[in-house]
């Protein structure tokens, strides 16, 4: 059984290009979280996806983007890149959204120069 | 204020000894969920336990154990008979009210087990 995968795993990126990030959930599952986690912190969440919309966002600027496609795989779009965004970007599923768990992927690392 | 508070940036512990590590939540909801997770070095968080808030028992996974004492708003977790694979970082994290679906972390502890 699958898990969380995340693609790509690593990315280099110029400041002011676009990033888009990909995960496919976990078998079952149908809805898709994305967070950023900055070097040393704890990851924030950025918003939800579920029935192909975006159910909650959390306080992220609207360079963020995503996308859920009906195969529940979800992409995660950032607009004009700025250094500080710069982090670990993970994707997490679950069923229905809330619950007991949330599975997450192993993150894509971006780093803007 | 901080939603999510663990007190302890790094602990150490001898291999086969019990650690306790700290979360204090704050939150105005009365119905909420309190997760701990584990964070290799790979990157992927590992889901751990869960309580809610409406649990009457401690809930226990194997070795861990989350120690949720409410009035006093803590979620500790306890990893019994650490073992050397223990040794990450670790996050608490609280989903609150019924119509929130995002999980809000604390800053996490890196847990050192030590042969």
């Amino acid at each position: 059984d699958a898990g969380v995968t995340q693609s790509p795993t690593h990315l280099i990126k110029t400041r002011g290009q676009q990033v888009t990030l990909r995960c496919s959930p976990k078998s079952g599952h149908d809805t898709v979280s994305w967070y950023q986690q900055a070097l040393g912190q704890g990851p924030q969440f950025i918003f939800q996806y579920y029935e192909e919309e975006e159910r909650q966002r959390g306080n992220f600027p609207d360079r963020f983007s995503g996308h859920q496609f009906p195969n529940y795989s979800s992409e995660l779009n950032v607009n004009a890149l700025l250094l500080g965004d710069s982090a670990l970007y993970l994707c997490a599923s679950s069923l229905g959204g809330g619950g007991t768990e949330a599975f997450f992927g192993q993150g894509t690392r971006l780093t803007v120069v | 204020a901080q939603k999510i508070t663990q007190t302890q940036p790094g602990m150490f512990v001898q291999e086969k000894e019990a650690v306790t590590l700290d979360c204090t939540y704050d939150t105005s909801d009365q119905s909420y969920g309190l997760f701990w997770y584990k964070q290799p070095s790979s990157g992927e968080m590992i889901f751990l336990i869960y309580q809610g808030s409406y649990d009457e028992q401690n809930a226990t996974e194997g070795r861990y154990s989350l120690n949720f004492q409410k009035a006093r708003k803590s979620a500790n977790l306890v990893i019994s008979a650490s073992q050397l694979g223990d040794s990450a970082m670790y996050f608490c994290a609280m989903r609150e009210g019924l119509r929130s679906y995002q999980l809000t972390f604390g800053k996490g502890t890196k847990l050192s087990v030590i042969p």
